[in-house]
């Protein structure tokens, strides 16, 4: 069965400083993909980055990046230069190619310390 | 270009009363979800629809329905609601990449 593990309940971090929250997957299915959604206490979800199984490069947007491991079914989100702004929870989701579900990790919850 | 919508915000129900969430999309996408979110448990699925008139269970379907009549639209159905149906619900919409999330629903289950 397809599966995500984010280990870091919490996590914080000083303002301008870069961190990494971690996220593992499991699948037998060679197709995939994967993604980063924050949601801030506020409650909405925004979707933050995507990596398909394919994609040889790692995918960044802006301050974020995914450090992409297949190897070892890692999927890691890179915040860089954080901002005050950037405290919210943080969710790892994995797409299943032939279903079409996805599949959320528990979340990680970051704060950013001025 | 509202995106994805949700109705209502919020709602009490005491245990056994029944409702239908509705979800509306406007950017013609054929996949939609529905979410529950529970403290320390990330999103779980409930059921999922690939297409209009299709509908599919996901990770907790029990005590829920769903219908998918018009592209748009995905209802969800609480027919005898129960205390453990407190909860956050997400609906989202799909075209094969990001999902995207109406604000959620609080209800609330006496």
């Amino acid at each position: 069965a397809q599966k995500i593990t984010q280990t870091q309940p919490g996590m914080f971090v000083q303002e301008k400083e870069a961190v990494t929250l971690d996220c593992t997957y499991d699948t037998s299915d060679p197709s995939y993909g994967l993604f980063w959604y924050k949601q801030p206490s506020s409650g909405e979800m925004i979707f933050l980055i995507y990596q398909g199984s394919y994609d040889q490069q790692n995918a960044t947007e802006g301050r974020y990046s995914l450090n992409f491991q297949k190897a070892r079914k890692s999927a890691n989100l890179v915040i860089s230069a954080s901002q005050l702004g950037d405290s919210a929870m943080y969710f790892c989701a994995m797409r299943d190619s032939g279903t079409y579900k996805y599949i959320f990790g528990t979340g990680t919850r970051l704060k950013v310390l001025a | 270009n509202a995106g994805v919508t949700q109705t209502p915000k919020f709602r009490v129900l005491k245990t056994g009363q029944s409702m239908t969430l509705l979800c509306a999309q406007d950017m013609n996408h054929e996949y939609m979800y529905w979410y529950r979110q529970d403290p320390g448990m990330g999103l779980r699925l409930i059921h999922y629809s690939v297409g209009e008139g299709t509908t599919a269970k996901g990770e907790v379907p029990d005590g829920y329905n769903v219908s998918r009549l018009k592209k748009q639209n995905f209802l969800l159905g609480l027919e005898s609601a129960a205390p453990s149906q407190t909860s956050v619900y997400f609906c989202a919409s799909s075209d094969n990449y990001e999902q995207y999330f109406g604000p959620g629903t609080r209800l609330t289950v006496t």
